[in-house]
């Protein structure tokens, strides 16, 4: 059974661009959360999406965005880049989107010069 | 906001030896989940606690749901250096994904 698959694995863009980073969930988990991982906060939660629709944000500026496909596909997209946006992003995948055994892809680590 | 008290934040031991971190509270959780990180990849759930009171062992591992349900530990018994890595505790309130996230505790074992 396929793991949760996020790409790219690194990406290293300039301040002011955007950024699209995509989760591929485990066959049949219908839940995909964000995660924000940095050494000084931590892992913190960006939001998730349960069958297309976003049931819950963290607490993020606008610039952090996403969306659900029908298939379950995740996407997130992260606008006006800042230096302080380097980090690596999780994403977490679910059958019951209840927390149940989330299953975190690898990431993807991205770097703002 | 809600947060997760981990402690320690790092421990250095000798193989062999067993370990034992904990997370606290001050808000009350209705799931606690314990992971593993290895540097460079993501979290990989250890045990999922679903009930006050629950004591849960998976090999090596035992974690506990407290009664209170504020808290949870997570014990390592006879450490391998594989049991090198950093271990986070997560809590979940609701009915939603959000997991909030202690601050790590970072294992090293001494062959």
């Amino acid at each position: 059974k396929a793991g949760v698959t996020q790409t790219p694995r690194y990406l290293i863009k300039t301040r002011g661009q955007q950024v699209t980073l995509s989760c591929s969930p485990i066959s049949g988990h219908r839940s995909v959360s964000w995660y924000q991982q940095t050494p000084g906060q931590g892992l913190q939660f960006l939001f998730e999406y349960f069958s297309e629709t976003q049931r819950n944000k963290g607490n993020f500026p606008g610039r952090f965005s996403g969306r659900q496909f029908s298939n379950s596909r995740s996407e997130m997209n992260v606008s006006t880049l800042e230096l302080g946006d380097s980090a690596l992003y999780l994403c977490a995948s679910s059958f019951l989107g209840r927390g149940y055994g989330y299953t975190f892809g690898s990431g993807t680590r991205l770097t703002v010069v | 906001g809600q947060q997760l008290n981990q402690s320690p934040q790092s421990m250095f031991i000798q193989e062999g030896e067993d370990v034992s971190m904990n997370c606290t509270s001050s808000s009350i959780f209705n799931t606690w989940l314990w992971y593993k990180q290895d540097p460079g990849e993501g979290p990989v759930l250890l045990i999922a606690l679903y009930k006050a009171g629950e004591l849960t062992s998976n090999g090596r591992l035992t974690a506990q749901f407290g009664i209170t349900r504020k808290d949870s530990f997570l014990n390592i018994s006879a450490s391998i250096p594989s049991d090198v890595g950093i271990y986070f505790c997560a809590g979940k309130t609701s009915n939603t994904g959000k997991l909030i996230f202690g601050q790590g505790t970072t294992l090293q074992v001494k062959p």
